[in-house]
């Protein structure tokens, strides 16, 4: 079975540029999680959704943040405009909230922001 | 609120050596509790978890059992590998109605040949 799918991999860009983050969950999972993680601040929750409605979303640091899921198959994370302060690496990760807890996490999108 | 924490690293061993990463953990109710490995540019993998007190969860050599009267979860390994380079995470989980999982700040442990 495929894990959750990330792309790009790898993202350059300039500051003051749109960038999307790119997420496909497990096939069946009902619950969607995007994670920040940096040297200083360490796994920072982003977001979460519950059957694509997001149910929190305190961690987003700013409005710059924007997090969409359409659909079941696809989730979206955009900061507009970046900054270099945005530079980490960005995981998505799914689960199947029924009893059990454990999530799924992608390879993650290593962003940097020059 | 709920509050992960775990021993700092980093954590250097020798190969064969016996590893122990101390988690504790403050929760309000009865949370599940897990043991996530991150490799050297990959995303998190769960290692293990245990879902109630007295549990024991254990995979590839490792096992940590669910204290609740010390309400810690300790991760141990009797004989470490080169290979069980990683960064090692502590997280618990409310459930029921909460799905998030409140994650340590991790221990790098680096293991000499």
């Amino acid at each position: 079975d495929a894990g959750v799918i990330q792309s790009p991999r790898h993202e350059v860009t300039e500051m003051g540029q749109e960038v999307t983050l790119r997420c496909k969950p497990i096939s069946g999972h009902n619950s969607l999680f995007w994670y920040r993680q940096t040297m200083m601040r360490g796994l920072e929750l982003l977001i979460y959704f519950n059957n694509n409605v997001p149910i929190d979303d305190s961690g987003m640091p700013e409005d710059r943040f924007s997090a969409k899921m359409p659909n079941a198959s696809f989730s979206t994370l955009k900061i507009q405009p970046s900054e270099p302060r945005d530079s980490a690496v960005y995981f998505c990760a799914s689960s199947f909230v029924r009893g059990s807890d454990e999530q799924y996490f992608g390879p993650g999108t290593r962003l940097t922001v020059t | 609120g709920d509050s992960v924490t775990q021993m700092e690293g980093p954590v250097t061993l020798s190969e064969e050596a016996f590893l122990t990463i101390n988690c504790t953990y403050t929760a309000t109710g009865y949370p599940s509790l897990f043991w996530y490995v991150q490799y050297p540019g990959e995303g998190l993998q769960l290692l293990l978890k245990a879902t109630k007190a007295d549990d024991k969860g254990s995979n590839k050599g490792f096992e940590a059992t669910y204290r609740k009267e010390t309400t810690s979860f300790h991760l141990e390994k009797g004989s470490v590998q080169v290979s069980d380079s990683a960064v090692y995470f502590c997280a618990l989980s409310e459930g029921g109605s909460n799905y998030k999982l409140t994650f340590g700040k991790g221990t790098l442990l680096t293991v000499n040949p």
